[in-house]
């Protein structure tokens, strides 16, 4: 049962900034929001994490909004190498008290076209 | 340093045949996890371990069971294999629970016949 909700592919044009929007609404009140990148035959790759506002590293920026129930990777300049699947991962309160799961989104499939 | 090494890299079993998947991590991390990603449905969380001596099921944990051997080593079992349980499975671990960073180990494909 999916607690998150990204677009299931995009594709853009080298050159061009990418944005990527994931859904949360049951963030828990601690957690962080966590992009995950995944190359074919490959584990998932950490890209960035944030908890509010705006998170910039040499590869993406993370906007978070107030009320945190969604957030949007931005991935500046777009190459060839950036085709791949981008994951949002973040807590869940709806498992119950004291507990709570680890839920990747679906994953949205970036297309980098030349 | 190695990271998270998962063995073996590719299994074939048949149904209601039984084996073991291995993880170890050399990065004195608390926490370790076990997913399945099947086409389509992205990373889905079997068992997850918090610390040494403790285990929590995930969103999938039928048919699987695990063990926390000791703080660098996380196994997952499948007693009596199934098809549906024909996937690609990866073990993660992280220094602290929750959402802290997670570092993957390359993967175990298993088809079950």
């Amino acid at each position: 049962l999916a607690k998150t909700t990204q677009p299931i592919s995009m594709d853009s044009y080298e050159g061009q900034e990418v944005n990527i929007t994931c859904s949360h609404n049951n963030i828990a009140t601690n957690d962080y929001i966590t992009w995950y990148q995944q190359f074919p035959s490959q584990g998932p790759r950490f890209i960035i994490q944030g908890y509010k506002t705006k998170v910039t590293n040499e590869v993406a920026s993370l906007f978070i909004p107030a009320d945190r129930k969604s957030s949007t990777l931005s991935l500046p300049r777009v190459s060839l190498s950036d085709t791949a699947v981008y994951y949002c991962l973040v807590g869940d309160t709806a498992s119950g008290a004291g507990s709570y799961q680890l839920t990747f989104g679906k994953g949205t499939k970036l297309s980098v076209i030349p | 340093n190695a990271g998270v090494t998962q063995t073996p890299k590719f299994q074939v079993l048949k149904t209601g045949q039984s084996m073991t998947l291995q993880c170890a991590q050399d990065m004195n991390h608390n926490s370790m996890y076990w997913y399945r990603q099947d086409p389509g449905m992205g990373l889905r969380l079997i068992y997850y371990s918090a610390s040494e001596g403790t285990t929590d099921k995930g969103e999938v944990p039928n048919g699987y069971n695990v063990s926390r051997l000791n703080k660098r080593e996380f196994s997952l079992r499948l007693e009596s294999a199934a098809p549906s349980q024909t996937s690609v499975y990866f073990c993660a671990s992280s220094e602290a629970e929750g959402t802290d960073t997670q570092y993957f180990g390359p993967g175990t494909r298993l088809t079950v016949l």
